[in-house]
């Protein structure tokens, strides 16, 4: 079965530190990759995506997400993190194909505690 | 309006009943989305809407789950005899160029 694996449930970093959030995804063929987040109170909102073309995506507030192909993987980076960055992070893979429907395959999200 | 819009924000009912929640998408999306989130879960996909073409049911959890959309506007997610394990955020997602746009939800609390 199609699953989208986050490594890390919890993380707390202190602010200026560096970010990797792990995303993996079980899935041969063809995906669109997705980084969403949501800060406290707040609705889901799309922090980054990947559909094609350079690996290495640029998204909002600095983050970036690199798609490695031979890895299955998504990471999501920051190189400095600021106490705004708190929120919950998810990773989402749209598996191409037929009966794929387009659907969304969510991680379980990753919990980052930014300490100021 | 600007973005996804979903109500009521919080839905408190007691088990046995039936509970309607409403999403209006973003004007001019054809897909729309249901999912389920349950407290420090992911997203649980529940059914899917494009256009006029049938929907996708497939995540559907038991036959008291049901969705409706008129054309590409509202829908409602009906859930018949509410169980304890409904209680969960409800989520829609309106859709274009495939990427999903979410409302705020809504959370169903079953007592």
């Amino acid at each position: 079965a199609q699953s989208v694996s986050q490594h890390n449930h919890h993380v707390i970093l202190s602010e200026a530190a560096s970010l990797e959030l792990g995303c993996n995804y079980s899935y041969g063929g063809t995906v669109n990759l997705f980084w969403y987040v949501q800060y406290p109170g707040q609705h889901l909102q799309l922090l980054l995506k990947y559909f094609s073309g350079d690996p290495l995506v640029k998204g909002i507030k600095g983050f970036e997400a690199e798609f490695i192909k031979s890895k299955f993987s998504f990471n999501l980076r920051k190189p400095s993190v600021q106490w705004s960055d708190t929120a919950e992070y998810f990773c989402a893979v749209s598996p191409w194909g037929a009966g794929n429907n387009r659907k969304l395959i969510w991680g379980l999200g990753t919990s980052l505690a930014v300490n100021p | 309006g600007a973005g996804v819009s979903q109500s009521p924000s919080n839905k408190v009912t007691e088990k046995g009943k039936d509970v309607e929640l409403r999403c209006d998408p973003i004007s001019g999306h054809t897909a729309l989305y249901w999912y389920r989130q349950r407290l420090g879960q992911g997203l649980e996909f529940l059914i899917y809407f494009q256009g006029n073409s049938a929907p996708d049911k497939s995540g559907l959890p038991s036959d008291r789950f049901s969705a409706e959309r008129t054309g590409e506007s509202v829908s409602t997610l009906t859930i018949q005899r509410t169980q304890q394990e409904d209680s969960a955020v409800y989520l829609c997602a309106s859709s274009a160029q495939n990427i999903q746009y979410f409302g705020a939800g809504t959370r169903l609390s079953v007592l």
